[in-house]
């Protein structure tokens, strides 16, 4: 079945320690992104890619980078300067930006601080 | 930039109708969706509207006015699994790569 995998589900990070996280669809999307969501808050952008080797920032990016060398992969890493990294990271694809066609979500992963 | 409000939580009885609201102010429009998220997963597609109306899907009802800058996701003959929270997105034409959420309505079901 096509989806979007990401993994760690559970995730812990030291004071300093920069950590990534994986997300792979197997969708054949051009576009992927990613999301941070808090309690009580909203989805918050943080990365997008429309196509490989390409990507932009959300309006979240500071502490966090990206790459996308194959269209399937999509990781996140969180560096040390993100001062507050405790959340829910959603990673999401679409068959490419504009349409209307809706974004599909991973089953996230929940990072905390050790 | 986004203001997309919607209620914080909502409880109704198993078998009943909830309507929850978004109200969303946009330099541009260019579509909103509902999504449901039950605790600790992911947020499933619900439905989609770009045009002013209501789109029906089973239980699930959608409506949009452009013109109010308002949706309303309505779901009938509530479950118990029907428990979740619901996610309102809107699609703002200058940057139509981008999906802003508002904090989401978490829907209650009691027998």
């Amino acid at each position: 079945d096509g989806g979007i995998t990401q993994s760690p589900k559970y995730l812990f990070r030291k004071e300093g320690q920069n950590v990534t996280l994986s997300c792979e669809q197997n969708l054949n999307h051009d576009a992927m992104y990613w999301y941070r969501q808090d309690p009580g808050q909203g989805l918050r952008l943080i990365y997008y890619s429309q196509i490989v080797n390409d990507f932009q920032k959300g309006d979240i990016a500071e502490g966090y980078s990206v790459s996308r060398e194959k269209k399937e992969s999509f990781p996140l890493t969180v560096t040390s300067a993100q001062k507050n990294p405790t959340a829910f990271y959603l990673c999401a694809s679409s068959p490419d930006s504009y349409s209307n066609q809706p974004q599909h979500f991973g089953d996230g992963t929940r990072l905390s601080i050790l | 930039g986004q203001n997309i409000d919607q209620p914080t939580e909502m409880t109704a009885t198993e078998g009943a109708i909830v309507q929850i609201n978004c109200t969303y102010q946009t330099s541009g429009f260019n579509g909103l969706f509902w999504y449901q998220q039950h605790a600790g997963e992911a947020p499933t597609f619900l439905s989609y509207n770009v045009l002013d109306g209501l789109e029906e899907k089973g239980r699930f009802s959608s409506f949009l006015s452009r013109s109010k800058g308002y949706s309303y996701l309505l779901l009938k003959e509530l479950q118990m699994k029907d428990s979740a929270s619901y996610l309102c997105a809107v699609r703002d034409r200058p940057n139509d790569y981008k999906l802003s959420f508002g904090a989401g309505t978490t829907v209650t079901v009691r027998a």
